[in-house]
């Protein structure tokens, strides 16, 4: 596909469950992003992925939350034991490698609505 | 702590006036300044991007930045309808940050 694909695009949990939230970057696009968006509210960054290097994890509000990427492919964002205030839109985006950050435009998602019950 | 600040709004605006929107940044070592357009209940998308001092013009839209000052700031000119959203300004420097984003309502 021409853009980045997230999936699911609506997910709905029960509090204490797990969920895995899926991101297909741009092909060719060796940056990835994840970023949080609460109802009403900016992004948030979670963690960042460059090529082989190690990720940059400082966005990640706790333990419960990890994120895998093998090489410059698919990305999956993991919460454990889910609670209510992790209800949120998660997105991905991709970028252009240039920099630690890229220096590059992010292209996103449409993004996973997450609902905790 | 390195911020990014953007009034809130809603910014109203006649159709047909310039909108000026305006983002404040706290890093000086930032170096890529962004403007993403999000409509309510969709992703951001990339309308603008600028790296160095001035202005920058792409159709309706001028990005203008003023490192000495540490601001961006994005102008509309002939404001459509179809301009209302939230504006975010993204500034990368050692790091990404987003602002909060500023909601325009432009008035038919």
């Amino acid at each position: 596909g021409a853009g980045v694909s997230q999936s699911p695009s609506n997910k709905v949990t029960e509090k204490g469950k797990d969920v895995e939230l899926r991101c297909d970057p741009i092909s060719g696009h060796t940056a990835l992003y994840w970023y949080r968006q609460r109802l009403g509210q900016g992004l948030e960054f979670l963690i960042y992925f460059q090529g082989n290097s190690a990720p940059d994890k400082s966005g990640l509000p706790s333990d419960r939350f990890s994120a895998e990427r093998t090489g410059e492919s698919v990305s999956t964002l993991t919460i454990q034991r889910t609670q209510q205030e992790d209800s949120a839109v998660y997105l991905c985006a991709s970028s252009l490698r240039s920099g630690r950050f890229g220096g590059q435009p992010q292209h996103f998602g449409d993004g996973t609505r997450l609902s905790i019950l | 702590q390195k911020e990014v600040e953007q009034n809130s709004g809603p910014l109203s605006v006649p159709e047909g006036a310039i909108a000026s929107l305006n983002c404040t940044y706290s890093d000086r070592g930032s170096q890529s300044f962004f403007w993403y357009r999000q409509y309510s209940g969709k992703s951001p998308e990339l309308i603008m991007s600028i790296y160095s001092n001035g202005d920058k013009e792409d159709g309706r839209f001028t990005a203008q930045l003023n490192k000495a000052s540490q601001y961006v700031s994005l102008l509309i000119r002939d404001s459509q309808p179809s301009d209302s959203a939230t504006y975010l300004c993204a500034v990368i420097g050692d790091k990404i940050i987003f602002g909060k984003g500023t909601r325009l309502h432009i008035l038919p």
